[in-house]
């Protein structure tokens, strides 16, 4: 059973516009989110999270956005850019449950084209 | 900062060698390191965490003798897939904490490991 899903494998995406990946979760005691950006041979990279005592969490070009009752989160990016290009994975963590390790969705490739 | 170096990038070898893969924290003391495995197409799971100086905890169905790890220093984890077979064929990454599970986790570049 999966506890954190990233439905959308894949997104393409005119730069310029705004992308928007979603992530569900199912795990009520997630209380922190966080996304991670991952291009080709290279390990996860941290872009941004969320708490949830939060509802929203901005940086630069980037938006997390939470939605606890819904159990749904979204990262916005804009303006997107051909250097936004690769898989973004979703991650949960009950961080206030005591020693838990972060959960993962499968990711989805985002395509920037130019 | 916080940067965490994985070695090697790409391992391809016969069926019954043993591999091991290296994951450095080179800028900071790491007291937790995680090992995650990610098949194609996949999200990444998490095989195992490992404390410096102590056994590593191993997650439910990850065989703990088959995938032999070893967190001998703060700033040093390794991971041996013993007597490896085609199904252990995936990509493999690290990454380390300064603070345990509270921390935010910093990750290596992976190993693309191929059993022939």
């Amino acid at each position: 059973d999966q506890q954190v899903k990233q439905n959308s494998p894949s997104l393409s995406v005119q730069e310029g516009r705004i992308s928007i990946l979603n992530c569900d979760y199912t795990n009520s005691m997630f209380d922190y989110f966080l996304w991670y950006k991952k291009y080709p041979a290279e390990g996860p990279t941290f872009l941004i999270s969320i708490s949830s005592i939060k509802d929203k969490n901005e940086d630069g070009r980037f938006t997390v956005f939470l939605n606890k009752s819904a159990k749904h989160l979204s990262l916005h990016i804009v303006p997107s850019q051909p250097g936004d290009s690769a898989v973004y994975f979703c991650a949960a963590w009950a961080l206030n449950s005591g020693n838990t390790p972060l959960v993962f969705g499968k990711g989805t490739r985002l395509s920037v084209i130019a | 900062g916080a940067v965490v170096s994985q070695h090697p990038s790409r391992v391809i070898c016969k069926s019954g060698t043993s591999v091991k893969i290296e994951c450095r924290s080179l800028d900071f003391q790491a007291t937790t390191m995680f090992w995650y495995r990610q098949f194609p197409k996949q999200s990444l799971m998490l095989m195992a965490t490992s404390n410096e100086g102590s056994k590593a905890t191993y997650e439910q169905g990850v065989e703990k003798d088959k995938f032999l790890i070893n967190h001998a220093s703060l700033t040093l984890s390794t991971l041996t897939v013993t007597s490896a077979h085609p199904e252990d064929s995936s990509f493999y990454i690290c990454s380390a904490s300064v603070s345990g599970y509270s921390g935010p986790q910093h990750f290596g570049d992976g190993t693309r490991l191929s059993i022939l």
